[in-house]
């Protein structure tokens, strides 16, 4: 089966670094994306990474180490309107790239 | 642009009824999917499209239906409601099987009484 495993909560001050992990296990492997979700919204795009390395769109810079099935998603300068659910998403690398999601982890900056 | 549209954006069923909610996208689009969202549990893949002509199971497929009706439209048919199905249901769409990114529709909140 698929898993992929990210902290359930998360709180930050406003102006602050965090840094939201991503474990997976899963049957091949083609990227590890990240989408952020507003209560009540669509899930949006973030970022992706497909080789090992940092990726950095602005203020949010994503992360991937394939050999320990890891990754990470930064988010630095945090403001008020970053507070939302993130997840974290992976292609599978089977024939099927299948697009499966993480639980999410809530994100709650405070002033 | 309209991007990925579902119908309708709120239901309520009473158990045993069925119905089918629908999605289309406007983006030329190879592959489409069905994704359910319960409270804790992320975004569960139901059934997916990777081209027209072609569906297959995702994780949670039982109690659902799919048609792919042409390379636009993906919709999904509850058969017979259960209360289990009460759920928010996103359809998304991406380029190709392959593609990092996927856009999604706003959703259905679909109540099962």
């Amino acid at each position: 089966g698929q898993s992929l495993e990210q902290p359930s909560e998360v709180t930050a001050v406003e102006g602050a670094i965090v840094q939201i992990n991503c474990t997976y296990q899963t049957s091949g492997f083609y990227g590890l994306s990240w989408y952020q979700q507003h209560d009540g919204g669509a899930p949006t795009f973030l970022s992706y990474n497909a080789l090992d390395g940092l990726e950095e769109t602005g203020r949010f810079s994503s992360f991937l180490s394939r050999s320990d099935s890891y990754g990470y998603l930064l988010l630095q300068e945090l403001q008020m309107k970053d507070s939302a659910s993130y997840f974290c998403a992976v292609r599978l690398g089977d024939s099927s790239y299948k697009l499966i999601f993480g639980s999410g982890t809530r994100l709650l900056v405070r002033p | 642009n309209a991007g990925v549209t579902q119908t309708p954006k709120f239901q309520v069923l009473k158990t045993g009824q069925s119905m089918t909610l629908q999605c289309a996208q406007d983006m030329n689009h190879n592959s489409m999917y069905w994704y359910r969202q319960d409270p804790g549990m992320g975004l569960r893949l139901i059934y997916y499209s990777a081209s027209e002509g072609t569906t297959d199971k995702g994780e949670v497929p039982n109690g659902y239906n799919v048609s792919r009706l042409n390379k636009r439209e993906f919709s999904l048919r509850l058969e017979s409601a259960a209360p289990s199905q009460t759920s928010v249901y996103f359809c998304a769409s991406s380029e190709t099987p392959g593609t990092t990114e996927a856009f999604f529709g706003q959703g259905t909140r679909l109540t099962v009484v």
